[in-house]
């Protein structure tokens, strides 16, 4: 078990450039969630994928970002036309259904928007 | 009022004595609630999940769950400086719903 990997851990970036990032769940966990964390906030939830299906969309995902989990493995998040209210950590966690569902978090991409 | 509240602190503890964090959350049909440990710059280490009313021990750590009261707390016994992070509660707000609403965070740090 390798624990919950994300990729890149850090991008810079220039305001109106598009960004994706990786997360690759641990194994065998069929729930995958992604949640945005601002310094001195708790994470805020963004979405999240029961297999390849995503169940659940916050308000806070704009029509400028964009999740896919295309075959229930790892899942990529794009934000589009980046604005400088986009730097954060993002965050993605794993968790199996049933059971306590306890989520499992992975090291996150830190984002700067210049 | 916020969904899940915390304390953000800080909160000063000298080494060995007992840490207590508190959490208030608003939605009473909550059903799941975690505690996570997040070091400075790093993402958020699940330490205790909690689900019944009353305690649940884990080594060094207490979590004890009020549903009446709408209450959570973590206790952490023989406090080291170790354990000197921010602390986030963590809520299932309702029943079927998979997200976790999260506080601020309390940060916390032991003084040797």
């Amino acid at each position: 078990d390798t624990g919950v990997s994300q990729d890149p851990r850090h991008k810079i970036t220039k305001r109106g450039q598009n960004v994706t990032f990786r997360c690759d769940p641990i194994s065998e966990h069929n729930r995958l969630y992604w949640y945005r964390q601002t310094l001195g906030q708790g994470p805020e939830f963004l979405t999240y994928f029961q297999n390849e299906a995503q169940l659940e969309k916050s308000r806070l995902l704009s029509d400028r970002f964009s999740a896919e989990r295309p075959k229930g493995s790892f899942s990529t998040l794009e934000i589009q036309r980046t604005e400088q209210g986009d730097s954060a950590m993002y965050l993605c966690a794993s968790s199996v259904h049933g059971g306590r569902d306890e989520q499992f978090f992975g090291p996150g991409t830190r984002l700067t928007v210049l | 009022q916020k969904e899940v509240e915390q304390n953000s602190g800080p909160l000063s503890v000298p080494e060995g004595a007992i840490a207590s964090l508190n959490c208030t959350y608003s939605d009473r049909g909550s059903q799941s609630f975690f505690w996570y440990r997040q070091y400075s710059g790093k993402s958020p280490e699940l330490i205790m999940s909690i689900y019944s009313n009353g305690d649940k021990e884990d080594g060094r750590f207490t979590a004890q769950l009020n549903k009446a009261s709408q209450y959570v707390s973590l206790l952490i016994r023989d406090s080291q400086p170790s354990d000197s992070a921010t602390y986030l509660c963590a809520v299932r707000l309702v029943s079927g719903a998979q997200k976790l609403v999260f506080g601020q965070g309390t940060r916390l740090t032991i003084n040797p």
